[in-house]
């Protein structure tokens, strides 16, 4: 029981490139979710989606899309990479009821040049 | 006023110390609340959740004071392997109650 994949797990860009992080669950969830990590600043929601084919801004939208592809598959776009977004990118699902605690993939660590 | 604060640490205690963290959060309305546990460049993982009674997973005790809005996890008996980061959780029913606030984690060292 896989729970929650992301791919890759490490990658290098340069600035302006583009690239998609994948997310993949198998737990049935309702709601999945994209987060990025620094040092020293917790963890900060990028996009959410409650359920499948609907998806809200978080707390740093900006520079990032997402898709919902389907329930089990939420992936996340950077257009044109930029030097801020090297990060520790988390993805999680939550089931959909309310006091439900989320599960998170074991991280893409993105470096940007 | 943050969502929810932590204080950030570091908690250096000796093995077999017990030690405590509080974490204060800002909506009233709050309903769900979780411990989770991090180690270094690792994923959060749940470590448990809160009830209002309060509960124990063995070393581990959470609280919760609903009227004074914090939360509280004791861990006794520490061992090396309890080195982490503790992020508090918190479901602020924001969003129709899919979006957890975290803390930004309470760092524990624990040495020989």
């Amino acid at each position: 029981n896989a729970g929650v994949t992301q791919t890759p797990k490490f990658q290098v860009l340069k600035t302006g490139q583009s690239m998609t992080l994948q997310c993949a669950q198998d737990m049935n969830h309702n709601s999945m979710y994209w987060y990025r990590q620094d040092p020293g600043m917790g963890l900060r929601l990028i996009y959410y989606s409650a359920s499948e084919g609907t998806t809200d801004k978080g707390e740093v939208p900006n520079g990032y899309n997402v898709s919902r592809l389907n329930k089990r598959e939420f992936s996340l776009r950077l257009e044109s990479a930029a030097p801020s977004q090297t990060s520790v990118y988390f993805c999680a699902t939550k089931p959909g009821q309310v006091n439900q605690p989320q599960h998170f993939g074991d991280g893409t660590r993105l470096s940007i040049l | 006023r943050k969502e929810v604060e932590q204080d950030p640490g570091p908690f250096n205690v000796p093995e077999g110390a017990t030690v405590a963290f509080n974490c204060t959060y800002s909506n009233s309305a709050s309903q769900s609340f979780f411990w989770y546990r991090q180690d270094c460049r690792k994923e959060p993982k749940l470590l448990m959740s809160v009830y209002s009674s309060g509960n124990e997973d063995g070393r581990f005790t959470a609280q919760l004071n609903r009227a004074s809005q914090y939360i509280s996890l004791l861990i006794r008996d520490s061992k090396l392997s309890d080195s982490a980061t503790y992020l508090c959780v918190v479901n602020p029913l924001t969003g129709g109650g899919n979006k957890l606030t975290f803390g930004t984690g309470t760092q524990l060292k624990v040495e020989l």
